[in-house]
């Protein structure tokens, strides 16, 4: 199976300040016949389900607020947000749909 | 606007099989990837397995011995069978939408206790 490891665990960043969250995979994500990798990003809120801000490690969802952005190939991605508001205050994980069985990152806290 | 949401006993009893549903509205079940994933404080999000527009499905391989994913196009849900439950498998239940989980429902809550 395809691990995730998320860094770090939690950060803590000053309002309008950038957070950056990596997310490493065991082995790639990138599907070869559609040059696509396989990596999504999502934010939960306590007492809430998950939200997918990215997917294809780059696309941002639907009125995903344009601060948040990600990048990265193969098996090292991460997530920025580039101005951080108090409402971004959450859990986000990366999360992988390449092949059969599917994972999650660990998590990453961030905090203000 | 599609919504899901699932359902289900919050109390399954050691050893029993805990059964939920997935009520799909806005979209066809049968057109897209659709998950299955629980989230324990101590072990996060966790993927139990998923069911591909065709009908195939694919498990968590600690888990694939205990799920039966299944869907109901006459009814437009998602099922979820889990067997032979101990206290590890006490969770909030998710169902999602395709590989990269673009609609959640709003998750159960399960406890496995006698």
């Amino acid at each position: 199976d395809i691990v995730l490891t998320q860094s770090p665990d939690s950060l803590a960043v000053s309002l309008g300040e950038r957070a950056t969250i990596n997310c490493k995979s065991s082995q790639s994500v990138l599907y070869s016949s559609d040059n696509k990798n396989y990596l999504a990003w999502h934010q939960q809120k306590p007492g809430q389900p998950p939200k997918l801000l990215v997917y294809w490690a780059s696309t941002r969802e639907s009125g995903v607020p344009d601060r948040f952005s990600g990048s990265g190939s193969g098996t090292d991605f991460t997530l920025t947000i580039s101005s951080l508001q108090a409402e971004d205050v959450a859990v986000y994980y990366c999360q992988h749909y390449y092949g059969d069985s599917w994972t999650f990152g660990q998590g990453t806290k961030v905090e203000i | 606007q599609v919504q899901l949401q699932e359902s289900g006993p919050g109390l399954v009893t050691p050893s029993e099989t805990l059964s939920l549903t997935c009520a799909v509205s806005g979209a066809s079940i049968s057109s897209y990837y659709w998950s299955w994933i629980r989230q324990t404080p101590g072990k996060g999000l966790e993927c139990i397995g998923h069911i591909s527009n065709s009908g195939n499905t694919n498990y968590n391989p600690p888990l694939k011995s205990r799920v039966t994913i299944s869907v109901d196009t006459s009814k437009n849900q998602l099922s979820l069978k889990l067997s032979s439950v101990t206290a590890a498998d006490t969770a909030v239940y998710y169902c999602a939408r395709r590989g990269y989980m673009d609609v959640w429902g709003k998750g159960t809550a399960v406890t496995v206790s006698s």
